[in-house]
């Protein structure tokens, strides 16, 4: 089975600073990762997703991942926070043949004007 | 492509009425999903489709809901009677059916308020 940490359920910081949201999971197999961010009153929509092949995954909005296999981690980061970044981020883990995705319970970001 | 389309977008009833909640999914997409959102339990998978069919609903939280999906580009999800604590944000999501990792898009969701 797998599972998802995301580590603090908010995150504040200054415009212009990095972005690190933290993401552990736990699989026992090869797994797909996924990040996905949720803008106020809005549904869910796809910043970026590693499916192994390259372990640095470049998404929209400047947002990247690494996959760290050693660490069990897929770590978001954005070099310099936006305003507009303000939303939840939900990190979510599968792995081949499954078509269930296991979420995370999300880190909401705060950016400080 | 207009994206996954669900309605109503709020719905405000009472104590023990039915509410059905509606989704279109993109189309070609073969999977549909139904998931809850809530402060207390975050995202939470209910049902899931393939082909129109239900695959597992285990997640369905009691005989109170109740999902289908009569055709390709059409899926309900019902719950009779409500209860206040059915109160969240309702979602629904689908994918195409490829070999690989497909996204699941996300419509914009229902919010639903029991009183």
């Amino acid at each position: 089975a797998q599972s998802v940490t995301q580590l603090g359920s908010h995150v504040s910081v200054s415009e212009g600073a990095l972005v690190l949201l933290r993401c552990n999971y736990s699989s026992s197999v090869p797994p797909y990762l996924f990040w996905y961010v949720q803008y106020p009153n809005q549904g869910l929509q796809l910043l970026l997703k590693y499916t192994s092949a390259a372990t640095l995954v470049k998404g929209i909005n400047g947002f990247e991942a690494e996959f760290k296999k050693s660490e069990t981690s897929f770590h978001l980061t954005k070099p310099s926070a936006h305003m507009s970044d303000a939303a939840e981020y939900f990190c979510a883990v599968t792995v081949s043949g499954n078509y269930q995705l296991i979420w995370g319970a999300g880190t909401k970001l705060i950016i400080k004007p | 492509d207009a994206g996954v389309i669900q309605s109503p977008r709020h719905e405000v009833t009472e104590m023990g009425q039915e509410v059905t909640l509606r989704c279109k999914p993109i189309s070609g997409h073969d999977y549909l999903f139904w998931y809850r959102q809530t402060m207390m339990r975050g995202l939470e998978l209910l049902i899931y489709f393939n082909n129109n069919v239900p695959i597992d609903d285990s997640g369905m939280p009691e005989d109170r809901f109740s999902a289908k999906m009569p055709n390709a580009s059409f899926s309900t999800l019902k719950i009779q009677p409500s209860e206040p604590r059915d109160s969240a944000v309702y979602f629904c999501a689908s994918r195409k059916d490829r070999v690989g990792v497909e996204t699941q898009y996300f419509g914009p969701g229902t919010r639903l308020l029991v009183l």
